[in-house]
């Protein structure tokens, strides 16, 4: 069975300090990878989503970066961290395609980061 | 471009009621699929049921269902038999396959299970 990872769960960081989230999906190859970011009591905000290796797409312009270096890995970054970053961060992946056509994502259990 | 609307910010239920939450939906594509997370207080959010655009049934998954009219673009869930453990925030996302796979999401519902 599939399963998605990512680390650290929790994470305090002073402003313009840099950032490394991780995640990697175990069981699945070549999935489509999203990141998310969740502000308190809000919606789910897409920051980036990758449909291969070294194939990223941004959706929101910020001080963050995305980068797949492998088929299940996909990290997030910055090299100056924000008080705006604070957040609830999270991976997901979903089947490139679907026998009934549906394409759930399924989510890792999320890192929530503090800037300081 | 696609719009979600869950107009309840929050709801609650006696224990072992069935409860409806909302979503509607604003698009003009033929084709498309709904889904709805849990997102209990933990952060994760967990898939719970999925229904496309052109499915001829409600979808079920358990305790849950979906009241999919889409004459009216509004794709409810439906709880049925409420237990303390259902207490989250329930999000209603948009899919088109067009769209690169990107889920539009609404804003949620917060639902507390009374005891």
């Amino acid at each position: 069975s599939q399963t998605i990872h990512q680390w650290p769960a929790t994470l305090v960081q002073p402003v313009g300090s840099p950032l490394s989230l991780e995640c990697t999906v175990e069981g699945t190859s070549n999935p489509n990878l999203y990141w998310y970011r969740q502000a308190a009591g809000r919606g789910l905000q897409l920051l980036f989503y990758s449909v291969g290796i070294g194939q990223i797409s941004s959706e929101v312009p910020q001080n963050l970066s995305a980068s797949r270096p492998q088929d299940r890995q996909f990290i997030l970054s910055s090299k100056k961290l924000l008080l705006s970053d604070s957040g609830f961060y999270l991976c997901a992946w979903s089947l490139v395609s679907s026998g009934r056509g549906a394409y759930e994502q399924y989510f890792g259990p999320g890192t929530r980061l503090t800037v300081t | 471009a696609q719009k979600i609307t869950q107009t309840q910010p929050g709801m609650f239920v006696q224990e072992k009621e069935a409860v409806t939450l909302d979503c509607t939906y604003d698009t003009s594509d033929p084709s498309y699929g709904l889904f709805w997370y849990k997102q209990p207080s933990s952060g994760e959010m967990i898939f719970l049921i999925y229904q496309g655009s052109y499915d001829q049934q409600n979808a079920t998954e358990g305790r849950y269902s979906l009241n999919f009219q889409k004459a009216r673009k509004s794709a409810n869930l439906v709880i049925s038999a409420s237990q303390l453990g259902d207490s989250a925030m329930y999000f209603c996302a948009y899919f088109n396959a067009g769209n690169n796979r990107k889920l539009i999401w609404g804003l949620g519902t917060s639902l507390a299970v009374n005891p």
